[in-house]
């Protein structure tokens, strides 16, 4: 599948300070989806969208697709140390359901 | 929710011998299961899609030959890592998605493979 590109590699933040990750594609997206992969464990699903311009929101988690539907953006405010983990962004396009993930970004929260 | 487990978690194994890792999903049938590599601090290295009843799909670069799966009913996958070398420890892990269309993805906890 084609790459995304998501930045930042790694981010380190204080407890109670905010965090963005960014998911960015050359070419349009049918969807993106966004997981979380605690330390030791398995990637789990946390959202999907579809829409252009669509907003999500799980608590203190906001997930953004652009207009163009080519980057994706997903913001925690007021980071907490269960926060801590490695956040990728996955599509599939052109009608092909084989998954591709960005390289992932690790939040590391210092208490 | 979906669950998916996978067999065994950790296994250690001398070089040369083969070991077999188990996917099933226990609450939906999996028309398709991924099978991925992780190295440490590293994204998911997709390896092959597995289809029920059909010959996996691998990706460019995955020895099918190395990495033999299948998928013999709805709810189980396998990977056999033949011939084993310290080369191929790492974390494996299967995904199950319930049909055809892109739907969420079902992990699970992965494999540690450790070959000494």
């Amino acid at each position: 599948g084609q790459q995304v590109m998501q930045i930042p590699q790694y981010q380190h933040v204080q407890e109670g300070e905010d965090f963005t990750t960014y998911c960015n594609s050359s070419t349009t997206l049918s969807n993106i989806q966004w997981y979380k992969q605690r330390p030791g464990g398995h990637p789990v699903f946390l959202i999907q969208l579809v829409k252009s311009g669509e907003v999500k929101k799980q608590k203190r988690l906001t997930f953004q697709f652009g207009e163009a539907k080519k980057n994706s953006s997903l913001h925690i405010t007021a980071t907490q140390t269960t926060d801590v983990g490695t956040y990728f962004c996955a599509h599939a396009s052109g009608g092909s359901y084989i998954p591709t993930f960005g390289r992932g970004t690790s939040l590391i929260v210092h208490p | 929710g979906a669950v998916v487990s996978q067999h065994p978690s950790r296994v250690i194994c001398k070089s040369g011998t083969s070991v077999k890792i188990e996917c099933r999903s226990l609450d939906f049938q999996a028309t398709t299961m991924f099978w991925y590599r992780q190295f440490p601090k590293k994204s998911l290295m997709l390896m092959a899609t597995s289809n029920e009843g059909s010959k996996a799909t691998y990706e460019q670069g995955v020895e099918k030959d190395k990495f033999l799966i299948n998928h013999a009913s709805l709810t189980l996958s396998t990977l056999t890592v033949t011939s084993a070398h310290p080369e191929d420890s790492s974390f494996y892990i299967c995904s199950a998605t319930p049909g055809q269309a892109y739907n969420e993805q079902f992990f699970g906890p992965g494999t540690r493979l450790t070959v000494l």
